[in-house]
């Protein structure tokens, strides 16, 4: 168990539709950061928040949206779902930002998009 | 930008036999090294890292790695695998400025008993 964790651990929607995964990170991590993993591109970054604030973001979709909330919880909003944004989520957190930050992983959302 | 290549997408060894995964990353200047493993079902754990100083790193469950600057490499290494090491490795950068971890495909681990 990393203490970080996320809500929910499966989500099954369809297309169109719109969703929201939580995640909260440990105790103390200011940085929280979010990845994509699928089939065909691995696991990708989407976003990174540090302590409220946007602070770089990735392959992330105009469709996809994310804020970190003055408690440190992040949620990652994704709308218009397609079939191809069906994939596990995780994010991810540290104690504060940079490059020799270790990243403590959650347990990932799993979508499926039908 | 930095990438990280993983050759070996499917390993299967026998217990007791020794381990090596490659890890080769592109990126001109000064990186962080990071090996994560995936056991099935669960989240990313880390195994090792290297920032600097002594190139042999070794990590959690017996697992080392090598930093090669020359190569441009970070091999995975384990003298005797146990079949519980049967997961997904992924090999892993950041660069200063760029604190994303750039993740490698993966290598799928299957340890037959």
């Amino acid at each position: 168990d990393s203490g970080v964790t996320q809500t929910p651990k499966h989500l099954i929607t369809a297309t169109g539709q719109r969703v929201t995964l939580r995640c909260s990170p440990r105790s103390g991590d200011l940085s929280v950061y979010w990845y994509q993993q699928s089939l065909d591109q691995g696991l990708q970054f989407l976003i990174q928040y540090y302590n409220g604030e946007e602070r770089a973001k990735g392959n992330i979709l105009e469709r996809f949206s994310a804020q970190q909330f003055p408690d440190l919880h992040s949620e990652l909003n994704l709308s218009s779902l397609e079939l191809g944004d069906s994939a596990l989520y995780f994010c991810a957190s540290s104690v504060l930002a940079g490059a020799q930050e270790t990243q403590y992983f959650g347990p990932g959302t799993r979508l499926l998009v039908l | 930008a930095q990438s990280v290549s993983q050759h070996n997408h499917h390993v299967i060894l026998s217990e007791a036999a020794s381990l090596e995964l490659g890890c080769n990353y592109s990126y001109g200047g000064t990186v962080n090294l990071f090996w994560y493993v995936q056991y099935p079902g669960q989240h990313l754990q880390l195994l090792l890292k290297y920032f600097s100083g002594d190139p042999l790193v070794k990590g959690i469950k017996g697992f080392e790695a090598e930093f090669i600057k020359s190569k441009f490499s970070f091999n995975l290494r384990k003298p005797s695998v146990q079949w519980s090491d049967t997961a997904e490795y992924f090999c892993a950068v950041t660069t200063f400025g760029n604190e994303k971890l750039t993740f490698g495909t993966g290598t799928r681990l299957t340890i037959i008993p």
